[in-house]
């Protein structure tokens, strides 16, 4: 499968915790994105990387999260201090530079619940 | 900033009958236009996409079409089918995609 993976599928933890999560993207994909989902909402952009630098940072990403591609390869998402209001569904997704259309390609996220 | 809306968080269709989801937006900047189906549990799936210098793309079963003036852009489902059943998000591209909160769509036997 070549697909985006992520990596846990599903978290559980107590307010106050860290939380990483990690991004797979597809292999030859230079661009990676993370999103944040909450019930009835889409997508909502959080972070985008071409290659290992992080160009852009949505005002939606606080102190409290930071976002890592050290080598241009797979990315991490950090929750430091997980907060209730930090429960979604957090997408990975990548894209190659030079698609005409922009397309994303999406992991199947990580559940996100803070308790 | 609700540059994307979908005003229509439902919709049930009889299979074969035409499925039609719409979707409006804010920013004139705005380069592609995507619409994205998303089962359960999975992540959202590219399902087609319309340049902004387009008024009508299909693929298959599948029609988008877009007006600019009114910055409105629809998807077309023809015929519809109960494995079409799904959230179906709009996207809106000017470096960073942006998406509506979906429309259910629900495809009855």
């Amino acid at each position: 499968d070549t697909g985006v993976s992520q990596d846990p599928r599903h978290k559980i933890t107590k307010r106050g915790q860290n939380v990483t999560f990690r991004c797979d993207p597809i292999s030859e994909h230079n661009r990676l994105y993370w999103y944040r989902q909450t019930l009835g909402q889409g997508p909502e952009f959080l972070t985008y990387f071409q290659n290992e630098a992080q160009l852009e940072k949505s005002r939606l990403l606080s102190d409290r999260f930071s976002a890592e591609r050290p080598k241009g390869s797979f990315s991490t998402l950090e929750i430091q201090r997980t907060e209730q209001g930090d429960s979604a569904m957090y997408l990975c997704a990548s894209s190659a530079e030079g698609f005409t259309d922009e397309k994303l390609f999406f992991g199947s996220g990580t559940q996100l619940s803070v308790l | 900033d609700q540059q994307v809306k979908q005003n229509s968080p439902s919709l049930s269709v009889q299979e074969g009958r035409i499925s039609i989801l719409n979707c409006d937006y804010t920013n004139s900047m705005f380069d592609y236009f995507l619409w994205y189906k998303k089962y359960p549990a999975e992540g959202p799936t590219f399902l087609i996409s319309i340049s902004s210098i387009k008024d009508k793309n299909e693929d298959g079963r599948f029609t988008v079409f877009l007006n600019k003036s009114a910055k409105h852009l629809s998807l077309h489902i023809v015929p519809s089918q109960p494995g079409d059943s799904a959230v179906y998000f709009c996207a809106a591209s000017d470096l960073r995609m942006r998406f509506g909160a979906g429309t259910r769509l629900t495809v009855k036997p």
